[in-house]
């Protein structure tokens, strides 16, 4: 059974650009969460998707956005980048919300 | 707001040694989660933990929960080289009917050294 993937893996945008980033769960998984990865953070919570339906978002500001398409394919937007917004960015699917996730591998973002 | 604890956050042990790593967590919580992250990798699950005295073993790794202490620890046994990686515990508060998303420690880098 193929794992969670993402798309791109590593992508390089300038301030004030936007960006979009792609994630393909785990075939059969209806629930998509997105993380945040940074050395100084850690890892946070953005938001989570089941049934095309955000369910809960994380403390994340308006210029980070995201969707889940009806075959549970989510997107990730960030628009008006900051230098900040440079990141590993997971996206994680499972069965339904609760239930153990599964990772992909990232995307990486630099903001330059 | 739920916060996850997590100590140490770093660890350089020899092969062979025993260690135990710790994850606090400051609200009640359904599930608790292990995961291992190589550098430059995604994380990748080891054990969830859904009940008060649950106890999950594989391979030299053992975890455990104690809810009413708000309290998981990852145990390692006769550690090897291949452990060496940042081990992270995630608490699901479930409150939002498992929708409230992962909160993450920060994360305890191993080292196991020959």
């Amino acid at each position: 059974k193929a794992g969670v993937t993402q798309t791109p893996r590593y992508l390089i945008k300038t301030r004030g650009q936007q960006v979009t980033l792609s994630c393909s769960p785990i075939s059969g998984h209806r629930s998509v969460s997105w993380y945040q990865q940074t050395p100084g953070q850690g890892l946070q919570f953005l938001f989570e998707y089941f049934s095309e339906t955000q369910r809960n978002k994380g403390n994340f500001p308006g210029r980070f956005s995201g969707r889940q398409f009806s075959n549970s394919r989510s997107e990730m937007n960030v628009s008006t980048l900051e230098l900040g917004d440079s990141a590993l960015y997971l996206c994680a699917s499972s069965w339904q919300a609760g239930d153990t996730q599964y990772f992909g591998p990232g995307t990486r973002l630099t903001v330059l | 707001e739920l916060k996850v604890e997590q100590n140490p956050l770093f660890l350089s042990m020899q092969e062979g040694k025993n260690y135990t790593i710790y994850c606090n967590y400051s609200t009640t919580s359904d599930r608790l989660y292990w995961y291992r992250q190589d550098p430059g990798k995604s994380l990748e699950s080891l054990f969830v933990l859904l009940s008060n005295g649950a106890v999950k073993q594989e391979g030299r790794l053992m975890a455990s929960l104690d809810t009413k202490a708000r309290l998981s620890t990852l145990h390692i046994t006769a550690a090897v080289h291949d452990l060496s990686a940042t081990y992270f515990c995630a608490v699901d508060s479930g409150q939002g009917g498992g929708a409230d998303g992962l909160t993450f420690g920060k994360g305890t880098h191993l080292i196991i050294q020959p």
